[in-house]
C-alpha cells in the first residue's frame, strides 16, 4: 500500500527556537518527489519544500530544511528560528514519477508556536 | 496574478442532492487536480485532467465526476450526496500534467451535506 504516516498528531515549538516534525513513506517505487505543505487556517495549502528521491542532497528552503533517508523511507521537516507565523498543519505528500499529478498524502501535524 | 481560485467558498446540501464546484487555474496552467479533505486528515486524490482530459482518477466512486473546459476552468460533480462527502474541496493548477510540474492549490470549497 501506499501510504504517509506522520505519527505526531500535534507539536509545539517555542518561538525563535527549532523543530522537527517526522515522516515516514511506504512505497516500492524508486522515482518520485518528496513535498511538505503547510495549511494554515485559512486553508490554502502552500508548499513549504520540495525534495527529488535521486537527489542525496537534503533541500534547503530558507529556515526549513528537510533529512531525506532514502533507505529507511523518512522524509522529516527541520524548521529552524520558528516563528508565530509557522502555527499551521503540516502534510507530508509524494509524488510518483508517472502518475501525474497524484499526491498522497499523510494526515498531517498540526505545529503550535508559543510567544 | 491571480492563484487558483474556487467557487463557491461554502456550500450546504441536503443527502440525495447533486453538487457542482468550481476550480478556475492559473493563467496558462493546462492541468487541474481536485482532493478531498475530510476534517482532521490529510487530501485525499480525485481526479487530474490535462487539455480537457482525464489523466489520473483516485479510488472514488462513480458518483463523482469532473471535467475541464476549453480555458482549462474545471468543475467537480458529485451525485446523491451523502453525508460522508462532507469535506473541504481543493483544486489544484500545474502547468502541464506530469509529475515534475509543481501544484498549486486554490483555498477550497467547504462543502457541509445535511
Amino acid at each position: 500500500a501506499q501510504t504517509v504516516t506522520q505519527s505526531q498528531p500535534e507539536m509545539s515549538v517555542q518561538e525563535a527556537e527549532t523543530v522537527t516534525l517526522s515522516c515516514t513513506y511506504d512505497t516500492s517505487e524508486s522515482d518520485y518527489y518528496l513535498f511538505w505543505y503547510k495549511q494554515p487556517p485559512s486553508r490554502q495549502m502552500i508548499l513549504v519544500i520540495r525534495q527529488e528521491a535521486y537527489k542525496q542532497q537534503n533541500a534547503t528552503e530558507n529556515r526549513f530544511s528537510v533529512n531525506f533517508q532514502k533507505a529507511a523511507k523518512s522524509f522529516s521537516l527541520k524548521i529552524s528560528d520558528s516563528q508565530l507565523g509557522d502555527a499551521a498543519m503540516y502534510f507530508c505528500a509524494y509524488r510518483f514519477y508517472n502518475q501525474g499529478g497524484k499526491l498522497i498524502f499523510g494526515q498531517g501535524t498540526e505545529l503550535s508556536v508559543k510567544p | 496574478d491571480a492563484g487558483v481560485t474556487q467557487s463557491p467558498t461554502h456550500l450546504i446540501k441536503t443527502r440525495g442532492q447533486h453538487v457542482t464546484l468550481r476550480c478556475s487555474p492559473i493563467s496558462g496552467h493546462k492541468s487541474v487536480s481536485w482532493y478531498q479533505q475530510v476534517l482532521g486528515q490529510g487530501p485525499q486524490f480525485i481526479f487530474q485532467y490535462y487539455e480537457k482530459e482525464e489523466r489520473g482518477r483516485g479510488n472514488f466512486p462513480d458518483r463523482f465526476s469532473a471535467r475541464q473546459f476549453p480555458n482549462y476552468s474545471s468543475e467537480l460533480n458529485v451525485n446523491a450526496l451523502l453525508l460522508g462527502d462532507s469535506a473541504l474541496y481543493l483544486c489544484a493548477s500545474s502547468l502541464a500534467g506530469q509529475a515534475r510540474y509543481e501544484q498549486y492549490f486554490g483555498p477550497g470549497t467547504r462543502l457541509t451535506v445535511t
